[in-house]
């Protein structure tokens, strides 16, 4: 069985200043994507970053960043220079590589940014 | 722009009521998805759909169904709705196993 584990339930960050939401995940299988989705209050769930498991660098885009350690199951997303539109609950994901992109999630972490 | 729209954002139902929750896309997605989501317990996978007619059951596909007869739409059914059955749902589909998957803005069910 796959697991995905956000031990991180709320986490805060000064705007402008630099967060890292962790998450660790179990898996068996040796081919799969790992997903930061973003759901702000009340809108609707959008991707923030996708990392492909068989890539060792990690991706990034724009403010957004991962520290993927595929040996330490460890898929931790670090934002940097925090805005005020990146509170939100974030959602870290595995994709289970077999059968049609189904996706376990974590439980979630609320970030607050503080003005 | 991929849209993901769900027929209800709010609803109120009595137990023992037959539910039925649709979702529509219009990118002509192969994958689609009905998960309901609950504090702490981040989003569960109830039941998926890789094509029309076609079905599979997810972690958590007791007390549910669904009906998938137009690609464009996903159909998520309580055959008798139960308190325990309160929660956010939240529709997703994708156009391919690796591809994002796209969400719909949620539907809040309460079962009195």
């Amino acid at each position: 069985a796959q697991t995905v584990t956000q031990s991180q339930p709320e986490m805060s960050v000064q705007e402008a200043e630099t967060v890292t939401l962790s998450c660790t995940y179990d898996t068996s299988e040796s081919d799969y994507y790992l997903f930061w989705y973003k759901q702000p209050p009340s809108r609707q769930m959008i991707l923030v970053i996708r990392q492909e498991a068989y890539k060792q660098q990690n991706a990034t885009e724009n403010r957004f960043s991962v520290n993927f350690q595929k040996a330490a199951k460890s898929f931790s997303l670090k934002i940097s220079d925090s805005q005020l539109g990146d509170a939100a609950m974030y959602f870290c994901a595995l994709s289970r590589g077999t059968s049609y992109g189904k996706l376990t999630f974590g439980q979630g972490t609320i970030l607050t940014v503080h003005p | 722009d991929v849209k993901v729209t769900q027929s209800s954002r709010y609803l109120v139902k009595r137990t023992g009521e037959k539910v039925f929750l649709e979702c529509v896309q219009d990118m002509d997605h192969e994958n689609m998805f009905w998960y309901r989501q609950d504090p702490g317990l981040g989003l569960r996978l109830i039941y998926f759909s890789y094509d029309v007619k076609m079905k599979e059951k997810g972690d958590i596909p007791e007390g549910y169904s669904v009906s998938r007869e137009k690609k464009e739409r996903f159909s998520l059914i309580l055959e008798s709705a139960s308190t325990n059955q309160t929660s956010m749902y939240l529709c997703a589909s994708s156009l391919g196993r690796w591809d994002e998957q796209f969400f719909g803005p949620g539907t809040r069910l309460t079962v009195l």
